[in-house]
């Protein structure tokens, strides 16, 4: 178990600018869930994928927002036009769900700063 | 929507302190669960409480969740320098989680 992993841990764009993240869940996890985390508030829920299905996109933050599982193991956020506002940290969590809810594990995420 | 309030925001003690820290929602959850948060780093589980009054140790820490399933506490004996961090509860609807903003933990030695 080598837990969650998230590249790049920083990433410095430009306003304008496309960037995209990974997220590389624990092995055998079906369930993969981004969130955003703004400084001093808790984690934002972004969407989920249940192996390879995205279940859940309503609450992604704008259409600039998109996410894919293609093959139900890695994933990748990206977001299209950065602004200013879309600085954050970019939490992804894996879990191994039948039924119910699993415990989510946690990477180290990715923090974006938008110049 | 549902929305988790947690109280007090920020906390500061001395090292040896018991201190208490509070999640409240005007929803009923089906679990909670309480993560903390260290600088750089993504939240870490500590507990999943389920029922409604459960109170569930470890080590020198206490959850306990309401009885209506709504609100739940955290609280801390002898709090040590360790113990600082980001607090979080997130309550579970069956589908995601809802995470309140999180109370700030500076535990001075």
């Amino acid at each position: 178990d080598t837990g969650v992993s998230q590249n790049p841990r920083h990433k410095i764009t430009k306003r304008g600018q496309n960037v995209t993240f990974r997220c590389d869940p624990i092995s055998e996890h079906n369930r993969l869930y981004w969130y955003r985390q703004t400084l001093g508030q808790g984690p934002e829920f972004l969407t989920y994928f249940q192996n390879e299905a995205q279940l859940e996109k309503s609450r992604l933050l704008s259409d600039r927002f998109s996410a894919e599982r293609p093959k139900g193991s890695f994933s990748t956020l990206e977001i299209q036009r950065t602004e200013q506002g879309d600085s954050a940290m970019y939490l992804c969590a894996s879990s191994l769900v039948w039924g119910g809810q699993g415990r989510q594990y946690f990477g180290p995420g990715t923090r974006l700063t938008v110049l | 929507t549902q929305l988790l309030e947690q109280s007090p925001q920020f906390l500061s003690i001395q090292e040896g302190e018991n201190l208490t820290v509070y999640c409240n929602s005007s929803s009923v959850f089906s679990s909670l669960q309480w993560y903390r948060q260290e600088p750089g780093e993504g939240p870490v589980l500590l507990v999943t409480v389920v029922t409604g009054g459960e109170v569930k140790k470890l080590k020198r820490l206490t959850f306990q969740f309401g009885d209506a399933r709504k609100d739940s506490s955290l609280h801390i004996t002898a709090a040590q320098p360790g113990d600082t961090g980001l607090y979080l509860c997130a309550g579970g609807d069956g589908q995601n989680f809802v995470f309140g903003p999180g109370t700030r933990l500076s535990v001075l030695p």
